[in-house]
């Protein structure tokens, strides 16, 4: 049973435009939410986090927004770099193991020259 | 600074062997946390430490697998006896603070192949 799902395995876009990556979580006690980003051989690294009081967080070129209706959160790049190319995993936390984080399986993005 | 550090990077053994994953977490940080990766269930968590305590261990597979943490600067995960299906990426990781909101911070990741 998965509480946390990226549904899209993979996303291909051209460098400069805007990429989304999206998840959706199941679990209503998830209150904090947060995207790592992965290199081939490397370990997952933090990239941007939303508590569930907000509904949008931005740094940078990257940007959370958070449906709590919904139970939908997106990752938003603009502009896309070669060198955003990764896996975005989607990770949850919160409810009874603060500690916890329950990860999707992730979302190839491949950034196009 | 020195992230989390893992040993060894790739692992190769046979069935039934005894395995030992080691890891070291980042100076100051009090939370430590085993995960494991594999394609057909992503990311999952297998141990959490705290202050070198093992305080949720729900996730590791079964009694195969152990883990320690005898010191603030040191842990690893045991398999004993060894099966294909513990074939996987194992990352550690570690962080500041006991909630979720609290960055983890990740190893390399050991990447274990079992024959």
């Amino acid at each position: 049973d998965q509480q946390v799902k990226q549904n899209s395995p993979s996303l291909s876009v051209q460098e400069g435009r805007i990429s989304i990556l999206n998840c959706d979580y199941t679990n209503s006690m998830f209150d904090y939410f947060l995207w790592y980003k992965k290199y081939p051989a490397e370990g997952p690294t933090f990239l941007i986090s939303i508590s569930s009081i907000k509904d949008k967080n931005e740094d940078g070129r990257f940007t959370v927004f958070l449906n709590k209706s919904a139970k939908h959160l997106s990752l938003h790049i603009v502009p896309s770099q070669p060198g955003d190319s990764a896996v975005y995993f989607c990770a949850a936390s919160g409810g009874g193991s603060n500690y916890k984080l329950t990860f999707g399986k992730g979302t190839l993005l491949t950034v196009n020259p | 600074d020195a992230g989390v550090i893992q040993s060894p990077r790739h692992e190769v053994t046979e069935m039934g062997q005894e395995v030992t994953l080691r890891c070291k977490p980042i100076s100051g940080h009090n939370s430590l946390f085993w995960y494991r990766q594999t394609m057909m269930r992503g990311l999952e968590l297998l141990i959490y430490f705290n202050n070198n305590v093992p305080i949720d261990d729900s996730g590791m597979p079964e009694d195969r697998f152990s883990a320690k943490m005898p010191n603030a600067s040191f842990s690893t995960l045991k398999i004993q006896p060894s099966e294909p299906r513990d074939s996987a990426v194992y990352f550690c990781a570690s962080s500041s603070g006991t909630g979720g909101s609290e960055t983890q911070y990740f190893g390399p990741g050991t990447r274990l192949l079992v024959l």
